[in-house]
């Protein structure tokens, strides 16, 4: 079956650090790996993915690395900052047949001023 | 900014009861989703939407439920007798396209059944 899964529930991080949130995932035909920032009483928000085809994406403060041998996901959030503290969710998403959104548990990220 | 808008942000109901979420997508959105988390939970896909018909549904998504897009703007899930464990924040999302990774969410409805 499918599993997504999240190393640590809450990871505390100095304002100004760079913060690493890792998940594991199971399906090997997964072909987007996808992270989502979900603020408290807010809905899942898009962060950042990367398709299946590559091993490192950068966006805005932020970097997905993939490494498929090991199925392991991790997102990079470079100079924390307090609008940063959130739950943040991995998600594999396979194309084809069946093309749900599989999240995982999620991990809460505490910045400290 | 354009957004996903879920009504009502809460609702209370007894068990058995008939409820309707509401859902506005972003207005250039073909793509209508509906998902759930039961709280400490994860996010579940209940279903996808697409061109006024049920693209994709999870086995979560049984003979309970039903989604319909009563007119241009609006976006429901209809729970028809409401279980104790339905009880969860059901989000709603849209996408302008297929591709899933780039739905936009609502803020989500919290069902409490009682």
């Amino acid at each position: 079956g499918e599993s997504v899964g999240l190393h640590l529930p809450t990871l505390s991080v100095q304002e100004g650090d760079n913060s690493i949130i890792n998940c594991a995932y199971s399906n090997s035909a997964s072909d987007y790996f996808i992270w989502y920032k979900q603020e408290s009483g807010k809905g899942p928000q898009f962060i950042i993915d990367i398709r299946s085809n590559m091993d490192k994406r950068q966006g805005q403060r932020v970097t997905v690395l993939l490494n498929k041998t090991v199925k392991h996901l991790s997102l990079q959030i470079a100079a924390t900052q307090p609008g940063d503290s959130a739950v943040y969710f991995c998600a594999v998403y396979a194309l084809g047949g069946y093309q749900k959104v599989t999240f995982g548990i999620g991990t809460k990220l505490q910045v400290i001023p | 900014e354009p957004e996903v808008t879920q009504t009502p942000s809460h609702q209370v109901t007894q068990m058995g009861q008939e409820v309707i979420l509401r859902c506005v997508p972003i207005s250039n959105h073909l793509y209508f989703y509906w998902y759930r988390q039961i709280l400490g939970q994860k996010v579940e896909f209940l279903v996808s939407f697409y061109n006024n018909e049920i693209s994709e549904k999870s086995e979560i998504f049984d003979d309970q439920f039903s989604v319909e897009r009563p007119d241009g703007s609006n976006f429901t899930l209809k729970i028809r007798s409401t279980k104790l464990e339905d009880s969860a924040m059901y989000f709603c999302a849209s996408s302008e396209g297929a591709r899933r990774t780039e739905a936009f969410f609502g803020q989500g409805t919290r069902l409490t059944v009682v």
